[in-house]
């Protein structure tokens, strides 16, 4: 199986801060990597798919980054709708697997 | 705007098997992949199974010998049944349709549309 792994599991964030949460893969994925936000009670939504592809309906405020290991997503000015937890997600192995989260909270 | 719900027992017994079925509207399922994902505090979120519009299979290896996914296109609905029920199952367990876009000659999958999810514990 491919690990993801994201860091930090959660920090704290004020309204206009730049977020940058960052997920590493166990092994070259290419660019098969999409980004999920996913708010309490609620199913994870799209938000980036091929590492920096923008879901349609998804602000320019949220930013996807990276190949093979690395990547990043990139919230430029926190919103208030923002704070949710986020979830990287491979593709490049059709065992499709997700990192652990990152919970952004509200400083 | 596609709609997924799931609809299943909230409750198993350890060792029986349980039975979720997605209804999908705002769309047809004569077209790409659906899956089943889960999510616990434990394991996180888990991709369990896909299944294609042609009924082509696919299982996440650590679940494949419980796990079985099908198709019902006279319905427009998807369903799962997992056997063997324990209480390291206990979820919610979602249902997502798979996209497929090409971006600079390759094709890309991602979870695009996901149903709200439905708690499953087990115990008894």
């Amino acid at each position: 199986d491919i690990q993801m792994t994201q860091s930090p599991s959660s920090l704290s964030a004020s309204v206009g801060d730049r977020v940058t949460i960052t997920c590493r893969a166990s092994q070259s994925i290419g660019n098969f990597l999409n980004w999920y936000q996913q708010k309490p009670g609620k199913a994870p939504n799209l938000l980036i798919y091929a590492a920096s592809s923008l879901q349609s309906g998804v602000p320019s405020r949220i930013n996807g980054s990276g190949s093979g290991t690395d990547f990043t997503l990139t919230i430029s000015s926190l919103q208030a709708e923002d704070f949710a937890t986020y979830y990287c997600q491979q593709s490049y192995s059709t065992l499709f697997t997700f990192g652990g989260g990152t919970k952004v909270e509200i400083k | 705007q596609m709609q997924m719900q799931e609809s299943g027992p909230g409750l198993v017994k350890p060792s029986e098997t349980l039975s979720l079925t997605c209804s999908v509207s705002g769309g047809s399922i004569s077209s790409h992949y659906w899956s089943w994902i889960r999510q616990s505090p434990g394991r996180g979120l888990e991709w369990i199974a896909s299944v294609s519009y042609s009924g082509t299979t696919n299982y996440n290896p650590s679940l494949k010998s419980r796990v079985t996914i099908l198709l019902d296109t006279s319905k427009n609905q998807f369903s799962l049944k997992l056997r063997s029920m324990t209480a390291a199952d206990t979820a919610v367990y979602c249902c997502a349709r798979v996209q497929e876009s090409a971006v600079e000659g390759n094709n890309f999958y991602y979870f695009d549309h996901w149903g709200q999810g439905t708690l499953v514990t087990v115990s008894s």
